[in-house]
């Protein structure tokens, strides 16, 4: 089956780190672009980070740059966002996402950030 | 900065025809920008209904389907159903690897 399933979600107090981790399975991970694209409660989506397929370059918004970090383990077929310095304002669903030719086509369940003290 | 707007809400009698648009705040939308649109129900990511300006996902009824009117991608509802109530989302590819939502837009079925 092709799915792609997150976890490490959790409650942090601000200024913690968390490590979101996604696990992809069912399809040539390694051929992949990847996505984090996060939703906070009642809002929209917004775009996080990309990374291209072999984990070399990686691209951020300017909301999270600086504080996170994308990569990916193609040996493992894992993709992982490492978030330091969290703020209030990042609490939200954090989910992975697969990218087809520029258009977001497949995710995963999604994982909870909540940031508060 | 960018910003991507969509009407944030919307609706339709069940059975009726509705629009949603997407629009750009730099100019006008075109299949450059790759528009694609999803549906999403409470508690559940986002599915894809149409990608690329015009092209359906696998499943998706022809009932959904995507253009570009004048400077802005749409979304058209033909025959709208009851099911068909929920958020739906737009998103631009803007190069470099990077996307842009728009806010969404909550569709009710009235």
């Amino acid at each position: 089956e092709v799915q792609l399933v997150e976890s490490g979600g959790d409650l942090v107090q601000p200024g913690g780190s968390l490590r979101l981790s996604c696990a992809a399975s069912g399809f040539s991970f390694n051929m992949y672009w990847m996505h984090w694209v996060r939703q906070a409660p009642g809002q929209g989506l917004v775009w996080v980070s990309r990374i291209d397929s072999d984990g070399r370059s990686a691209t951020y918004a300017d909301s999270v740059k600086g504080r996170f970090t994308i990569s990916r383990d193609n040996t493992k077929n894992t993709l992982y966002l490492q978030m330091n310095s969290l703020r209030v304002e990042d609490t939200a669903v954090y989910y992975c996402v697969r990218d087809s030719r520029y258009v977001p086509d497949m995710w995963g369940q999604g994982t909870m950030v909540t940031v508060s003290s | 900065q960018t910003v991507v707007s969509q009407e944030p809400s919307f609706s339709v009698s069940p059975g009726g025809t509705v629009t949603l648009t997407c629009g750009l705040s730099s100019g006008s939308v075109s299949t450059d920008y790759y528009p694609s649109w999803y549906q999403q129900t409470p508690g559940q990511p986002p599915r894809r209904l149409v990608y690329s300006t015009n092209t359906r996902s696998s499943g998706v009824p022809d009932r959904f389907s995507g253009s570009i009117l004048g400077n802005r991608a749409a979304l058209t509802i033909t025959g709208a159903q009851a099911e068909d109530e929920c958020d739906y989302h737009c998103v631009l590819y803007l190069g470099s690897g990077i996307w842009m939502f728009g806010g969404g837009t909550k569709l009710a079925i009235l």
